[in-house]
């Protein structure tokens, strides 16, 4: 069963706008989240984490929201580049509570329009 | 900095033969892992290390094993591989085990036909 889920498969945005990405998960003992960028046939690439003693963490253009009590996170990108043009992935961690795993969500693939 | 080598890139083989696929980091990370990322599946853990002489199943492990004889090296080995092992299978590392961020290798594709 999926424990991080992203709902939107596929995002579109005109560049310069904002860009909102959602992500889902069920399992109240993960406390550490991350978003990740994969461009086509590449890794991918850590981008920005929040832990869960916080709701906002920002690094320039990318902001990450965390909702503990709605169990949701979501990343903003303002403004959005044709550069961001990318499959987002976010993760989640429990640590030892989750098995020392990091749980990723399917990925919502972000087209932002020059 | 290589950071994560993976090899090959890209591998066709045929079902019930045998594969490894490498994974080298020079980063000294302690922990390693084993992804495979499938359409609609996101990426989902095979195995993983949290130091050298220690590995871990993850999510979806059957079919395969790894070995973590030393820091550098985390090997995914293959069997016996069936059709459903077709997939793009990434390494990763991270300094810690289930800490900070981790660090991807540019991902090995293989179809197993």
């Amino acid at each position: 069963d999926q424990q991080v889920k992203q709902n939107s498969p596929s995002l579109s945005v005109q560049e310069g706008r904002i860009s909102i990405l959602n992500c889902d998960y069920t399992n109240s003992m993960f406390d550490y989240f991350l978003w990740y960028k994969k461009y086509p046939a590449e890794g991918p690439t850590f981008l920005i984490s929040i832990s869960s003693i916080k709701d906002k963490n920002e690094d320039g253009r990318f902001t990450v929201f965390l909702n503990k009590s709605a169990k949701h996170l979501s990343l903003h990108i303002v403004p959005s580049q044709p550069g961001d043009s990318a499959v987002y992935f976010c993760a989640a961690s429990g640590g030892v509570l989750t098995g020392n795993q990091f749980y990723f969500g399917t990925g919502t693939s972000l087209t932002v329009i020059p | 900095t290589a950071g994560i080598t993976q090899a090959p890139t890209s591998q066709i083989l045929a079902a019930g033969r045998s594969m490894t696929l490498r994974c080298t980091q020079d980063m000294r990370h302690n922990a390693m892992y084993w992804y495979r990322q499938d359409l609609g599946l996101g990426l989902r853990l095979i195995h993983y290390s949290n130091t050298a002489g220690t590995t871990g199943k993850g999510e979806v492990p059957d079919g395969y094993s790894v070995s973590r004889a030393n820091t550098d090296d985390f090997p995914l080995t293959l069997a016996s591989a069936v059709p459903s092992q077709t997939s793009v299978y990434f390494c990763a590392s991270s300094l810690f085990q289930n800490t900070g961020e981790l660090f991807f290798g540019e991902g090995s594709r293989l179809t197993v036909l």
